[in-house]
């Protein structure tokens, strides 16, 4: 069985840091790309970063809106996906869902880990 | 960036209907190009990848057709357990895009 469990969210106030976590199982981790999107509560869906796999160079590609702040890595030993989040803004409260990338056949998406931002 | 311009924002519909949704791109795809349905409380979920393949185990009445910037998500006959919001997504150019969502609420 597929399984995506993220963790790592909370409550941390504007300025601070957090990291999330996804742990993989069920499928090739090391072959696949994987993506973060957040949903702010009401709101729809972004998509804020990737990650390739290293065997494909394991390059990143982020949203404007959390360029230089949010950093997506990878340990493939440990099948875990990272979301290092840095100088938090009110505006990045929200679900935080990690998903396989949207170029592989298969679609894996976890339940999502919440953040809320606030002072 | 590429602009995900989605249509309606909302849809009012019965059982049985058939419904259809739209996206328009700000440039062009190719087929890099997918359709999601969320449900409240869940993470989303793919229906359609590359413009017109339906993901595994998702029923024959929804379809996706479209090419270079407009697309458009068609269900057949609307079942009760479609009511959701529908969002499109473009995965050729980062950063990906998706649109702004389409909630489908039942008449």
């Amino acid at each position: 069985e597929v399984q995506l469990v993220e963790s790592g969210g909370g409550l941390v106030k504007p300025g601070g840091s957090l990291r999330l976590s996804c742990a993989a199982s069920g499928f090739t981790f090391t072959k696949a790309w994987m993506s973060w999107v957040r949903q702010a509560p009401g709101k729809g869906l972004e998509w804020i970063g990737r990650i390739k796999s290293n065997a494909d160079g394991g390059t990143t590609d982020y949203a404007a809106s959390v360029k230089g702040r949010l950093s997506v890595s990878r340990d493939d030993s440990k099948n875990t996906l990272y979301l290092q989040m840095n100088s938090l803004k009110t505006e990045d409260t929200g679900m935080y869902y990690c998903t396989t990338d949207p170029a592989h056949i298969n679609d894996f998406w976890g339940q999502g880990t919440l953040v809320t931002v606030s002072s | 960036d590429i602009q995900m311009t989605q249509s309606p924002s909302s849809l009012s519909a019965s059982v049985g209907d058939r419904v259809t949704i739209t996206c328009r791109a700000s440039q062009g795809l190719r087929n890099d190009f997918g359709w999601y349905q969320q449900k409240p409380g869940k993470a989303p979920k793919r229906l359609v990848y590359t413009v017109s393949s339906l993901q595994n185990g998702v029923p024959s009445r929804f379809s996706g057709s479209g090419s270079g910037t407009e697309f458009t998500l068609t269900i057949s006959s609307l079942q009760p357990e479609d009511f959701a919001t529908y969002y499109c997504l473009q995965h050729n150019t980062y950063p990906y895009t998706f649109g702004q969502g389409t909630k489908l609420e039942i008449k």
